[in-house]
């Protein structure tokens, strides 16, 4: 079977930098996604990651440990349009290759 | 500009009644999927289609269906088996690439639908 955690809810400052975690278990792990989702809004693509490692893109990050079966998304310079709700997904090979979401971290960036 | 396109943006359910969500690509994506959404749980997926006139049912199926006549068009009907419909919905759609392609899904604005 498939199961991902995240943490439900975090809280950060303004300027900060906030690391939000994401642990899966898959018989069949083909690639990790992070999206972020604004309330009532489509999710949007942040960053992939398939081999072990930090991958950068500006203000965001994202690292993949595959034997540990964990994840996490960096974010720095925290600004307000930062609140939002932040998916894990992970591809699986043994699921038609279609994508297992984690149920997000909701984000709120306090002033 | 290309993207996906879903309508309407609110819908909403009388008992007993069957309603239909339109979903539109034009990024030429080979696969396109469904998502219920609800408040606290991540993203279900009720059916996906990676070719034409082809779809498979997700983990939530029951109470919907699906067709794919055409590429860009998958439309999802909520049926009236579908008991407990109110939810956010999304359509996604993703190039079919290698096996390790690193083609995300790319995400609709949903629909929002509700009973009266």
């Amino acid at each position: 079977g498939q199961n991902i955690d995240q943490p439900t809810e975090m809280t950060a400052t303004e300027g900060a930098i906030v690391q939000i975690n994401c642990t899966y278990q898959t018989s069949g792990f083909n690639g990790l996604f992070w999206y972020q989702q604004h309330a009532g809004e489509a999710p949007t693509f942040l960053s992939y990651n398939v081999l072990d490692g930090l991958e950068e893109k500006g203000r965001f990050s994202s690292f993949l440990s595959r034997s540990k079966g964990y994840s996490y998304l960096l974010l720095k310079e925290l600004q307000m349009k930062d609140s939002a709700s932040y998916l894990c997904a992970v591809r699986e090979i043994n699921y038609g290759q279609n994508f297992v979401f984690g149920p997000g971290t909701r984000l709120s960036v306090l002033p | 500009d290309g993207g996906i396109t879903q309508s309407p943006k609110y819908l909403f359910r009388k008992e007993g009644q069957n309603v239909t969500l339109s979903c539109e690509q034009n990024l030429n994506h080979d696969a396109m999927y469904w998502y219920r959404q609800d408040p606290g749980q991540g993203l279900r997926l009720i059916y996906y289609s990676q070719i034409v006139n082809d779809f498979q049912k997700g983990d939530i199926a029951e109470g919907y269906s699906v067709s794919r006549e055409k590429k860009e068009s998958f439309p999802l009907t909520v049926t009236s088996a579908q008991k407990n419909p109110t939810a956010f919905y999304l359509c996604a759609s993703r190039v079919l690439g290698g096996t390790y392609s690193n083609q995300p899904q790319h995400f609709g604005d949903g629909t929002r639908l509700s009973i009266l």
